[in-house]
């Protein structure tokens, strides 16, 4: 049984440019939900995807964007990149019903410059 | 809106003892679940204990249980016989089972770190 993989494990990007993060979720997961954590804090959540759709959205702008495939894995997308996006982005998967909880990815550290 | 609130920024404790880490958190939800996850320098968020609010039992899992206090919205972590593994940032996460757009929204509080010394 695999868990989650994210790619890559760490990026730098210029202000203003996009990115895109990878997220494949854990054998028989349909769930992915992401989030970013500052360094030193405790992660936000973004949003989460369920059957290739948004469902559920933290406080973070739409140039934050992702989707899921068919497959359940999922992208995490941020357009026009801001000094303050430089955090660790962590993927989890799981069930619907959440009966045996979330499975996290190690995370890709995205430093914007 | 939901808060979890860690107030030990860091703890240490000697390998073998027991340590306990605080958290607590505010709902107007009364169907939640908490959780107690810790992270070592990998990055990748470990589940340690989970707890259903509507159960009245704290939760254990080998070394490590929980004090949870529903009327006061505690939610401690004990680690008996610490080991040097243990050493990592602990955070503790609330979700509210409301339904829908819910699901999968975890809470974290600022996290403590526990460095277990030997």
């Amino acid at each position: 049984e695999t868990g989650v993989t994210q790619s890559p494990t760490h990026l730098i990007k210029t202000r203003g440019q996009q990115v895109t993060l990878r997220c494949s979720s854990q054998s028989g997961h349909n769930t992915v939900s992401w989030y970013q954590q500052a360094l030193g804090q405790g992660p936000q959540f973004i949003f989460q995807y369920y059957r290739e759709e948004e469902n559920g959205r933290g406080n973070f702008p739409p140039r934050f964007s992702g989707l899921q495939f068919p497959n359940y894995s999922s992208e995490l997308n941020v357009n026009a990149l801001e000094l303050d996006d430089s955090a660790l982005y962590l993927c989890a998967s799981s069930l619907w019903d959440r009966l045996y909880g979330y499975t996290f990815g190690s995370g890709t550290r995205l430093t914007v410059v | 809106a939901q808060t979890v609130t860690q107030s030990q920024p860091e703890m240490s404790v000697q390998e073998a003892e027991t340590v306990t880490l605080s958290c607590t958190y505010d709902t107007s939800e009364s169907n939640y679940y908490l959780f107690w996850y810790k992270q070592p320098p990998s990055r990748q968020m470990i589940l340690v204990i989970r707890q259903e609010a509507y159960k009245q039992q704290n939760a254990t899992e080998n070394r490590f249980s929980v004090n949870f206090q529903k009327a006061a919205k505690s939610f401690s972590l004990k680690i008996s016989d610490s080991q040097l593994g243990d050493t990592a940032m602990y955070f503790c996460a609330l979700e509210v089972n409301a339904g829908g757009t819910s699901y999968g929204k975890l809470t974290f509080g600022q996290g403590t770190i526990l460095t277990v010394h030997p």
